[in-house]
């Protein structure tokens, strides 16, 4: 089965802070993702990884930055956090695929900024 | 630009009822369509998918069809169970970047 997992499913942190969120998969995926969950609005895509060292702007890029040093791993900065990126963070990966393939996710981190 | 609607919830059942969560897409193109299921305090996993028109896609009966004439993806249940409560997500896939583009999501609460 193919495994997603994400380094903390809950995390509190204060304004100002420097947050890192860590994705890690085991099934050799080319494509990595960062989505931010909100009610009422669903997943938005953040940022997105087609290949060690490539990433793209998805929707909402403004405050985060991503790094993918490794093809398992996918890293979500937050370079100085802020309340209104209090939410729910899922990482997705799949296979290149003109669109074709599942993605498959973690299990998410709920991160509170106080 | 790539878009999906669908209804807003909550939708509340009595466990046996017929399930429909109405998905409709905007896309150029001929997208692959999904739909999500989340359960309480997890991530999303694929429920069902359909990659061209035409094809029904279905699992755990759910299904849903892929009608390009009308543009839509609704998700339908014959008999839903108090297990399938959960916040179901429609999707559209973006066959030049992999990309899914979500609806809103539809919280599908059912009671004994």
């Amino acid at each position: 089965d193919v495994k997603v997992t994400q380094s903390s499913r809950y995390l509190v942190k204060r304004t100002g802070e420097k947050v890192f969120l860590e994705c890690v998969q085991d099934m050799d995926h080319e494509n990595m993702f960062w989505y931010r969950q909100d009610p009422g609005l669903g997943l938005r895509l953040i940022y997105f990884s087609y290949d060690v060292k490539m990433k793209e702007k998805g929707d909402i890029p403004e405050g985060y930055s991503v790094s993918r040093e490794k093809k398992e791993r996918f890293s979500l900065i937050l370079e100085s956090a802020s309340t209104n990126q209090t939410s729910m963070y899922l990482c997705a990966s799949n296979q290149l695929s003109a669109g074709t393939d599942t993605q498959y996710f973690g299990p998410g981190t709920r991160l509170t900024v106080l | 630009g790539n878009s999906v609607t669908q209804m807003e919830g909550p939708v509340t059942l009595s466990e046996e009822a017929f399930l429909t969560i109405n998905c409709t897409y905007t896309a150029t193109g001929y997208p692959s369509l999904f739909w999500y299921v989340q359960y309480p305090g997890e991530g999303l996993q694929l429920l069902l998918k359909a990659t061209k028109a035409d094809d029904k896609g279905s699992n755990k009966g759910f299904e849903a069809t892929y009608r390009k004439e009308t543009t839509s993806f609704h998700l339908e249940k014959g008999s839903v169970q108090v297990s399938d409560s959960a916040v179901y997500f429609c999707a559209l896939s973006d066959r030049d970047t992999d990309k899914l583009i979500f609806g809103t999501g539809t919280r599908l609460q059912v009671f004994p």
